[in-house]
């Protein structure tokens, strides 16, 4: 079956540095998504990684190795509002999306 | 636990004619479903949340009359786009959040495969 696998939360401090991993199987692979959602919000588009390495974008830059299904999204300089789920997501081969379950992170003072 | 599905998983369809794409919570009952359109940068718009046996909430700009939504039980919800056009080809992709907090679910949106839509 298909699987994404994600932490369902992460705890970090303010002004530090943390990465979220996401792990997957599936049949096929288009893409691999990061979104981040507030809550009670709609998700907002963070990264997209086709290819293997590392996308970098501003505070947050998200790694991909396809060879081990395996992506992680990094966050620098961590801001109060970054509190929120993060939710990774790969297309497969028939092109529909495969959503892990969100990986809460909270951040304290 | 929390699967949903959505069927068509992708349609073809002539430029007039009405699609529906049916959004189903396979493993629990849903307070409320959401449905999104993924635009090619990626880029996720809700369009409108819908409860189970009351009228949809539409985001601005979002034709309540083009995009009708049905959310006839806990567990399915549809999205007819009436009259497609070219311009309304997309993916969509909706969630449901759960109603019973409990077993594992949490309360959080989980999100359905996508549908993608296109009009010729």
């Amino acid at each position: 079956g298909q699987n994404i696998d994600q932490p369902t939360e992460m705890t970090a401090t303010e002004g530090a540095i943390v990465q979220i991993n996401c792990t997957y199987q599936t049949s096929g692979f288009n893409g691999l998504f990061w979104y981040q959602q507030h809550a009670g919000e709609a998700p907002t588009f963070l990264s997209y990684n086709v290819l293997d390495g590392l996308e970098e974008k501003g505070r947050f830059s998200s790694f991909l190795s396809r060879s081990k299904g395996y992506s992680y999204l990094l966050l620098k300089e961590l801001q109060m509002k970054d509190s929120a789920s993060y939710l990774c997501a790969v297309m497969d081969s028939n092109y529909q999306l495969i959503w892990g379950a969100g990986t809460k992170l909270i951040i304290k003072p | 636990g929390a699967v949903v599905s959505q069927h068509p998983s992708r349609v073809i369809c002539k430029s007039g004619t009405s699609v529906k794409i049916e959004c189903r919570s396979l493993d629990f009952q849903a307070t409320t479903m959401f449905w999104y359109r993924q635009f090619p940068k990626k880029s996720l718009m809700l369009m409108a949340t819908s409860n189970e046996g009351s009228k949809a909430t539409y985001e601005q700009g979002v034709e309540k009359d083009k995009f009708l939504i049905n959310h006839a039980s806990l567990t399915l919800s549809t999205l007819t786009v009436t009259s497609a056009h070219p311009e309304d080809s997309s993916f969509y992709i909706c969630s449901a959040r759960a109603l019973i907090v409990a077993g594992g679910l949490t309360d959080t949106q989980y999100f359905g495969p996508g549908t993608r839509l296109t009009v010729l």
